[in-house]
Order: C-alpha cells, then structure tokens, then sequence
C-alpha cells in the first residue's frame, strides 16, 4: 500500500546535536511538507517542496535544514540553532490536484535532553 | 483576522448527541476546504472534503458558504469514538504553489 513511513517514531536529542528526521513517501507525489506541532496547538509550516531539488521556507525555517534529492525522500535535520527543538514532527505530501487533500505520515516526536 | 480560525472547545458532548464545528477564512480567493481528525499524539487524517454543494458521510455532513467564508462540520449521533481534535484546512493557490494553512483545531469529547 502507498503512503508516508517517518521515522524515528520517537528521537531524543542532546543539547548542541543536529539530527535528521526521515520521510519517505511512494505515493508518487510531488510536493511534500515538514510541520512542526507544539502542545495544544496548531501545525506550523517549517518547509516544503514542490518538486526535486526545490524547496522553499516556510513559517518557522530558522534552525531548520531540508533536501529534497530524490521525489519520494525529504528529510528535515533541527539544528542546534534551533533553540527549543521539543516538538511533534509531522510530514505530509499531496498528489498535483490539491483538491485530493494531504497524506501525512504517522509523525516524529522529538525531545531534548 | 487570522487565516483560519476555529473555537478551541473543548466540546463535551453525551452519546447520541448532535455537534457542529464552524470554521472562518480570511482569503475569498480560497479553493479547497477539508476537514481533518487528529487523535491524541497522532497524525491527522483526512476526514471529508468540502463542497459548496455540501456532502454527507455517513453521521457527518460538511458544507461551505462562500459568501460568508466559513465551513461547517455537523455530527450526528455521536459515538465515543468520535472524541478527537477536529482541523479545518483551506488551500488557497497563488504564484504557482499552493499555500496549505490549518486551523489550530477543535476539541470534541464525547461523554457517556
């Protein structure tokens, strides 16, 4: 079945360490998207890609790094610049016709120690 | 006026009971509409699409009002299950890209 594997499900991180975020997806699709959620709120945009080797920031791109090499792989590295890296990762990616809507993958949970 | 804006709740509502959830957009030029369920620590997943004409799931129905710039989510016949943080999402396209914005979500909590 297609769809979007994210991995780990849950990563912890030491103060000062960069570490990368997988997302895969085979759905085909082209554009793809990192979130950020914090507790009780709503998902933020950290950065997306329409197409390969493209992507653009988002809302909250600072202390956040992505590639986009290959159509089905986006990884997002947090930073140590990014200072208060505690979040729910979620990436997401959507077929050409938005009207079909957004498939997310089941999330990284991120915590530093 | 934020993007997107919906009341928080939390909705505590008994078994049986009807909710509906409201949600407002500012950009008139918005095309697509979605309504999206998160439960507790997991992803959201796709729940309707949203229709000027309307459209009905099941115990769920959706509609748009363009004029007025919102969405509605009407449930029926609440289940338990049916406790979850309900998003609203509005794509709007603009400069070749589609923006995605969401809404921070409302809570549902449905009581025995």
């Amino acid at each position: 079945d297609g769809g979007i594997t994210q991995s780990p499900k849950y990563l912890f991180r030491k103060e000062g360490q960069n570490v990368t975020l997988s997302c895969e997806q085979n759905l085909n699709h082209d554009a793809m998207y990192w979130y950020r959620q914090d507790p009780g709120q709503g998902l933020r945009l950290i950065y997306y890609s329409q197409i390969v080797n493209d992507f653009q920031k988002g809302d909250i791109a600072e202390g956040y790094s992505v590639s986009r090499e290959k159509k089905e792989s986006f990884p997002l590295t947090v930073t140590s610049a990014q200072k208060n890296p505690t979040a729910f990762y979620l990436c997401a990616s959507r077929d050409r016709e938005p009207s079909y809507g957004y498939t997310f993958g089941s999330g990284t949970r991120l915590t530093v120690v | 006026r934020k993007e997107v804006e919906q009341d928080p709740g939390p909705f505590n509502v008994p078994e049986g009971a009807t909710v509906a959830f409201n949600c407002t957009y500012s950009n008139s030029a918005s095309q697509s509409f979605f309504w999206y369920r998160q439960d507790c620590r997991k992803e959201p997943k796709l729940l309707m699409s949203v229709y000027s004409s309307g459209n009905e799931d099941g115990r769920f129905t959706a509609q748009l009002n363009r004029a007025s710039q919102y969405i509605s989510l009407l449930i029926r016949d609440s289940k338990l299950s049916d406790s979850a943080t309900y998003l609203c999402v509005v794509i709007t396209s603009g400069a070749g890209s589609y923006q995605l914005t969401f809404g921070k979500g409302t809570k549902l909590s449905v009581i025995p």
